[in-house]
């Protein structure tokens, strides 16, 4: 219950296409849910992050859109390119004080843009 | 650059070695985490410390001790390691223990080979 599903392990996209990444989860105390993005040799980095009281939001070309009632997540990369070949991370926190500071991470997509 | 300062970047060590990884933050967080991190997989969750106490063990192996004799540094102490914990030793930090406004900040690091 304390998992978070993503899918595809991997995704080649061509310069310009959209980029979707999909993560389900079971747990309905998550209650903030954020999208990692790891280069190669670096740590994980923020990318964005959504509430569950909101279904979409929108930071340049990246987009989550957040299905509450379906338990569902994705992350859209608009117009890709080959500077967002990395691994994406989606992520959720319990609510619960108990379990704070414990972030559960989805299993990763490799993306690879093609030029 | 991250915030988040790990050293060193690379470490080989031999079994009966004792080594330690440094991590230091100066954003004023008072969560800090050590994550572990094999190749193509997530970030796996090993210590939390809140405000200088050690608030999750993850069922870490003794051979890992980690300690926070700061605000602003961590270390993880490393003795008689196996050659399968091998891997990326992440550190982490942020504002109060991660929810929606306190978000993750990792450092790029440190890239370990037990031989």
């Amino acid at each position: 219950q304390q998992q978070v599903k993503q899918s595809p392990q991997s995704l080649i996209v061509q310069k310009g296409g959209i980029s979707i990444i999909n993560c389900a989860y079971e747990n309905t105390a998550f209650d903030y849910f954020p999208w990692y993005q790891q280069f190669p040799g670096k740590g994980p980095a923020l990318l964005i992050a959504i509430r569950p009281d909101v279904s979409e939001k929108k930071e340049g070309r990246f987009t989550i859109s957040f299905n509450k009632s379906a338990k569902q997540f994705s992350l859209h990369i608009m117009d890709s390119q080959p500077g967002d070949s990395a691994t994406y991370f989606c992520a959720a926190i319990p609510g619960s004080v108990y379990q704070g500071g414990k972030l559960i991470f989805g299993q990763g997509t490799e993306l690879s843009v093609k030029p | 650059d991250t915030e988040v300062t790990q050293t060193p970047k690379h470490l080989v060590m031999g079994m009966t070695n004792k080594k330690s990884l440094k991590c230091e933050q100066h954003m004023g967080h008072r969560a800090m985490y050590w994550y572990k991190q094999k190749a193509k997989k997530p970030p796996e969750l090993m210590f939390v410390y809140s405000y200088e106490k050690l608030s999750i063990n993850e069922s870490v192996p003794s051979r890992f001790s980690p300690e926070c004799p700061n605000s602003s540094l961590l270390n993880l102490h490393l003795h008689a390691l196996q050659p399968e914990d091998s891997a990326l030793y992440l550190c982490a930090s942020s504002q109060l223990l991660v929810k929606l406004r306190s978000p993750l900040h990792f450092g790029n690091g440190t890239r370990l080979t037990v031989t």
